[in-house]
């Protein structure tokens, strides 16, 4: 089964607002990556927080990681059309080698 | 660099074929990866090689064999495909502890 889940599916915002998508995840973790996946491509690596982080940015990105709730945040900031694309977390097993599980993705769109 | 290359892009298969899906990666990587998406589902790990010589099997794994050629090259093969097959394949690469390098998928249907 897949470890991270990701909430919502899907979200539909306006160019300009903060688009926020969440992931929770069921066993411990090394850390936990966020991906993008425009239409038909491959994923594209956002951003990577370690276990021991709780904050990360990354120009107009913000990942949060609560590892007592087993849940990550990711908010784009004055988001933009060309945001749209499927975010997906990604978690490692710490006790399988290094095997990535990923979460089913949230379906962001972006409208001018 | 190239990072990861797939081949082919596309594949139609009639039910019962078989086909082997390259990957390839010029970054020196000891561990690569046969993921599966589908509609929905996000991405499902089939097989896994942690290094030359050894492979390990994923979620997903029925219907599927993997050969890690050498350490650049990780081969997924379909012995005889069935409609469930049906989906995007990406191959990724990564290093122990950071993040993924993935391939641009191949798409493949089975008629």
């Amino acid at each position: 089964s897949q470890q991270g889940e990701e909430d919502p599916q899907a979200l539909s915002i306006q160019e300009g607002e903060n688009a926020t998508m969440n992931c929770s995840y069921k066993t411990s973790i090394n850390n936990l990556q966020w991906y993008r996946q425009n239409s038909g491509r491959g994923l594209v690596h956002l951003i990577l927080i370690r276990s021991n982080e709780r904050e990360k940015h990354s120009g107009r990105l913000r990942v949060t990681l609560d590892t007592s709730k087993k849940s990550s945040s990711l908010l784009i900031t004055a988001s933009r059309a060309a945001d749209t694309a499927s975010y997906f977390c990604a978690t490692d097993l710490s006790n399988s080698g290094y095997a990535l599980n990923f979460g089913k993705g949230t379906s962001l769109l972006v409208t001018p | 660099n190239a990072g990861v290359t797939q081949t082919p892009k596309f594949q139609v298969l009639k039910t019962g074929q078989s086909m082997t899906l390259q990957c390839a990666q010029d970054m020196n990587h000891n561990s690569m990866y046969w993921y599966r998406q589908d509609p929905g589902m996000g991405l499902r790990l089939i097989y896994y090689s942690a290094s030359e010589g050894t492979t390990d099997k994923g979620e997903v794994p029925n219907g599927y064999n993997v050969s890690r050629l050498n350490k650049r090259e990780f081969s997924l093969r379909l012995e005889s495909a069935a409609p469930s097959q049906t989906s995007v394949y990406f191959c990724a690469s990564i290093p122990w502890g950071t993040e993924a390098f993935f391939g641009q998928g191949t798409r493949l249907t089975v008629v």
